[in-house]
Protein backbone atom coordinates (compact mmCIF):
# COMPACT_ATOMS: atom_id res chain seq x y z
CA UNK A 1 0.00 0.00 0.00
CA UNK A 2 2.98 2.25 0.61
CA UNK A 3 5.00 1.42 -2.87
CA UNK A 4 5.59 4.18 -6.17
CA UNK A 5 6.34 2.36 -8.80
CA UNK A 6 7.93 4.61 -11.11
CA UNK A 7 9.23 3.37 -15.40
CA UNK A 8 11.49 3.16 -17.17
CA UNK A 9 14.76 2.24 -14.97
CA UNK A 10 16.17 4.58 -17.68
CA UNK A 11 15.31 6.49 -20.90
CA UNK A 12 17.16 8.19 -24.04
CA UNK A 13 15.69 10.55 -26.15
CA UNK A 14 16.81 12.49 -28.77
CA UNK A 15 16.99 16.39 -28.01
CA UNK A 16 13.93 18.10 -28.94
CA UNK A 17 12.17 14.99 -28.33
CA UNK A 18 9.21 14.34 -25.57
CA UNK A 19 10.54 13.16 -22.22
CA UNK A 20 7.70 10.54 -20.43
CA UNK A 21 8.15 8.93 -16.99
CA UNK A 22 5.15 7.01 -15.50
CA UNK A 23 4.24 6.53 -11.95
CA UNK A 24 1.76 4.43 -10.29
CA UNK A 25 0.93 4.31 -6.49
CA UNK A 26 -1.40 2.50 -4.24
CA UNK A 27 -2.58 4.58 -1.15
CA UNK A 28 -5.41 6.27 -2.06
CA UNK A 29 -5.03 8.56 0.98
CA UNK A 30 -1.97 9.85 -0.86
CA UNK A 31 -2.83 13.84 -1.68
CA UNK A 32 0.48 15.26 -3.02
CA UNK A 33 2.53 13.93 -5.68
CA UNK A 34 5.77 15.93 -6.91
CA UNK A 35 8.23 14.97 -9.27
CA UNK A 36 12.02 15.97 -7.99
CA UNK A 37 15.36 16.22 -10.47
CA UNK A 38 18.61 15.48 -9.41
CA UNK A 39 22.18 15.96 -10.91
CA UNK A 40 24.83 13.67 -10.24
CA UNK A 41 26.34 14.03 -6.69
CA UNK A 42 23.81 17.04 -6.06
CA UNK A 43 20.45 16.67 -3.82
CA UNK A 44 17.04 16.13 -5.49
CA UNK A 45 15.40 19.62 -6.08
CA UNK A 46 11.47 19.78 -7.36
CA UNK A 47 10.63 20.40 -10.65
CA UNK A 48 7.23 20.52 -10.21
CA UNK A 49 4.19 19.18 -8.24
CA UNK A 50 0.04 18.73 -8.81
CA UNK A 51 -2.68 17.94 -6.39
CA UNK A 52 -5.49 15.46 -6.80
CA UNK A 53 -8.25 17.66 -7.28
CA UNK A 54 -6.57 18.60 -10.59
CA UNK A 55 -5.78 16.16 -13.81
CA UNK A 56 -3.11 17.80 -15.54
CA UNK A 57 -0.38 21.11 -14.38
CA UNK A 58 1.82 22.68 -16.33
CA UNK A 59 4.92 24.52 -16.18
CA UNK A 60 7.21 25.68 -19.01
CA UNK A 61 8.23 22.45 -20.62
CA UNK A 62 7.17 20.37 -18.10
CA UNK A 63 3.69 18.77 -17.88
CA UNK A 64 2.16 16.19 -15.06
CA UNK A 65 -0.41 14.19 -15.97
CA UNK A 66 -2.76 12.76 -13.14
CA UNK A 67 -5.27 9.86 -13.49
CA UNK A 68 -6.77 9.44 -10.05
CA UNK A 69 -9.21 6.66 -11.22
CA UNK A 70 -6.11 4.74 -12.30
CA UNK A 71 -3.63 6.08 -9.42
CA UNK A 72 -1.33 6.94 -11.68
CA UNK A 73 0.91 9.98 -12.79
CA UNK A 74 2.91 10.86 -15.26
CA UNK A 75 6.00 13.38 -15.89
CA UNK A 76 6.11 15.26 -19.74
CA UNK A 77 9.36 16.87 -20.78
CA UNK A 78 8.57 19.04 -23.80
CA UNK A 79 11.30 19.74 -26.32
CA UNK A 80 13.51 17.86 -24.49
CA UNK A 81 17.05 19.42 -23.89
CA UNK A 82 20.74 17.82 -23.26
CA UNK A 83 20.48 20.13 -19.75
CA UNK A 84 17.70 18.05 -18.67
CA UNK A 85 19.75 14.47 -18.59
CA UNK A 86 19.78 14.13 -14.84
CA UNK A 87 17.75 10.80 -12.73
CA UNK A 88 14.05 11.98 -12.01
CA UNK A 89 12.36 10.89 -9.19
CA UNK A 90 8.09 10.77 -8.64
CA UNK A 91 7.02 10.90 -5.00
CA UNK A 92 3.53 10.32 -3.60
CA UNK A 93 2.57 11.76 0.07
CA UNK A 94 0.14 12.11 2.82
CA UNK A 95 0.06 12.48 6.30
CA UNK A 96 3.88 13.45 7.34
CA UNK A 97 6.06 11.74 4.35
CA UNK A 98 6.54 11.11 1.05
CA UNK A 99 7.37 7.89 -0.95
CA UNK A 100 9.83 7.90 -3.62
CA UNK A 101 9.70 6.09 -6.51
CA UNK A 102 12.76 4.16 -7.54
CA UNK A 103 13.59 6.83 -10.39
CA UNK A 104 14.10 7.23 -13.94
CA UNK A 105 17.68 8.39 -15.58
CA UNK A 106 17.07 10.40 -18.69
CA UNK A 107 19.85 10.83 -21.32
CA UNK A 108 18.76 13.92 -23.92
CA UNK A 109 21.21 13.37 -27.00
CA UNK A 110 21.93 16.31 -28.84
CA UNK B 1 21.13 32.73 1.64
CA UNK B 2 18.15 30.23 2.79
CA UNK B 3 18.43 26.95 2.61
CA UNK B 4 20.23 23.63 3.98
CA UNK B 5 23.14 22.54 4.37
CA UNK B 6 24.96 19.42 5.05
CA UNK B 7 28.02 18.51 6.27
CA UNK B 8 30.63 17.18 5.59
CA UNK B 9 30.18 16.42 1.55
CA UNK B 10 32.15 13.08 1.69
CA UNK B 11 33.20 11.32 5.08
CA UNK B 12 35.26 7.96 5.52
CA UNK B 13 34.70 5.94 8.09
CA UNK B 14 36.62 3.03 9.51
CA UNK B 15 33.89 -0.46 10.41
CA UNK B 16 32.56 -0.23 14.04
CA UNK B 17 33.01 3.37 14.72
CA UNK B 18 29.95 6.04 15.05
CA UNK B 19 29.84 8.91 13.09
CA UNK B 20 27.66 11.77 12.53
CA UNK B 21 26.32 14.04 9.86
CA UNK B 22 25.22 17.46 9.98
CA UNK B 23 21.77 18.90 8.57
CA UNK B 24 21.37 22.74 9.26
CA UNK B 25 18.69 24.58 8.10
CA UNK B 26 17.76 28.38 8.14
CA UNK B 27 14.89 28.18 6.69
CA UNK B 28 12.52 28.07 10.16
CA UNK B 29 11.23 25.07 8.94
CA UNK B 30 9.66 22.73 11.13
CA UNK B 31 9.52 19.47 10.11
CA UNK B 32 13.35 17.69 8.74
CA UNK B 33 13.93 14.43 7.50
CA UNK B 34 16.98 11.79 6.95
CA UNK B 35 16.62 9.71 3.52
CA UNK B 36 19.52 7.33 2.35
CA UNK B 37 19.76 6.71 -1.07
CA UNK B 38 21.22 4.06 -3.24
CA UNK B 39 21.78 3.33 -6.49
CA UNK B 40 18.47 2.44 -8.18
CA UNK B 41 16.56 2.42 -4.86
CA UNK B 42 15.28 5.70 -4.91
CA UNK B 43 14.78 7.60 -1.69
CA UNK B 44 14.54 5.61 1.76
CA UNK B 45 13.20 7.61 4.64
CA UNK B 46 15.07 6.69 8.01
CA UNK B 47 13.71 9.36 9.98
CA UNK B 48 11.67 12.80 10.72
CA UNK B 49 11.22 15.14 12.85
CA UNK B 50 7.80 17.25 13.01
CA UNK B 51 9.00 19.44 16.05
CA UNK B 52 11.86 20.44 18.13
CA UNK B 53 12.42 17.03 20.78
CA UNK B 54 10.33 14.71 18.87
CA UNK B 55 11.07 12.49 16.10
CA UNK B 56 9.64 9.11 14.62
CA UNK B 57 11.22 6.38 12.84
CA UNK B 58 10.83 5.96 9.29
CA UNK B 59 11.21 2.64 7.08
CA UNK B 60 14.86 1.94 7.73
CA UNK B 61 16.01 3.41 11.01
CA UNK B 62 18.04 0.53 12.63
CA UNK B 63 21.47 1.34 13.05
CA UNK B 64 21.10 4.87 13.35
CA UNK B 65 19.94 7.42 15.98
CA UNK B 66 18.62 11.28 15.19
CA UNK B 67 18.34 14.06 17.73
CA UNK B 68 16.61 17.28 17.60
CA UNK B 69 17.35 19.74 20.26
CA UNK B 70 17.52 22.84 17.87
CA UNK B 71 14.61 23.61 15.41
CA UNK B 72 17.36 24.14 12.72
CA UNK B 73 19.35 21.22 13.37
CA UNK B 74 18.74 17.50 12.96
CA UNK B 75 22.07 15.74 12.96
CA UNK B 76 22.13 11.79 12.04
CA UNK B 77 24.10 9.34 13.99
CA UNK B 78 25.33 6.24 11.86
CA UNK B 79 26.50 3.88 14.11
CA UNK B 80 28.07 0.20 13.88
CA UNK B 81 25.32 -1.27 14.10
CA UNK B 82 23.93 0.08 10.57
CA UNK B 83 25.53 -3.20 8.73
CA UNK B 84 25.72 -1.70 5.20
CA UNK B 85 26.70 1.97 5.86
CA UNK B 86 27.81 3.22 2.78
CA UNK B 87 25.50 5.58 0.92
CA UNK B 88 24.67 8.73 0.01
CA UNK B 89 22.76 10.55 2.97
CA UNK B 90 20.06 13.55 2.21
CA UNK B 91 18.84 15.79 4.39
CA UNK B 92 15.05 17.33 3.99
CA UNK B 93 12.74 19.98 5.22
CA UNK B 94 9.79 21.00 4.68
CA UNK B 95 7.28 24.12 6.08
CA UNK B 96 4.80 22.12 7.81
CA UNK B 97 4.11 18.04 8.44
CA UNK B 98 2.57 15.96 5.64
CA UNK B 99 2.28 16.35 1.82
CA UNK B 100 4.15 19.82 1.81
CA UNK B 101 6.83 20.30 -0.45
CA UNK B 102 10.41 18.76 1.07
CA UNK B 103 13.55 20.88 0.24
CA UNK B 104 17.02 18.71 -0.03
CA UNK B 105 20.28 19.77 1.06
CA UNK B 106 23.37 18.95 -1.05
CA UNK B 107 23.90 15.54 0.69
CA UNK B 108 26.76 13.67 2.18
CA UNK B 109 28.47 10.75 0.48
CA UNK B 110 29.55 7.99 3.49
CA UNK B 111 32.02 5.44 2.67
CA UNK B 112 33.06 2.65 4.90
CA UNK B 113 36.71 1.44 4.78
Amino acid sequence: QQQVKQSPQSLIVQKGGISIINCAYENTAFDYFPWYQQFPGKGPALLIAIRPDVSEKKEGRFTISFNKSAKQFSLHIMDSQPGDSATYFCAAGGYNKLIFGAGTRLAVHP
Amino acid sequence: DGGITQSPKYLFRKEGQNVTLSCEQNLNHDAMYWYRQDPGQGLRLIYYSQIVNDFQKGDIAEGYSVSREKKESFPLTVTSAQKNPTAFYLCASSLERGGDTQYFGPGTRLTVL
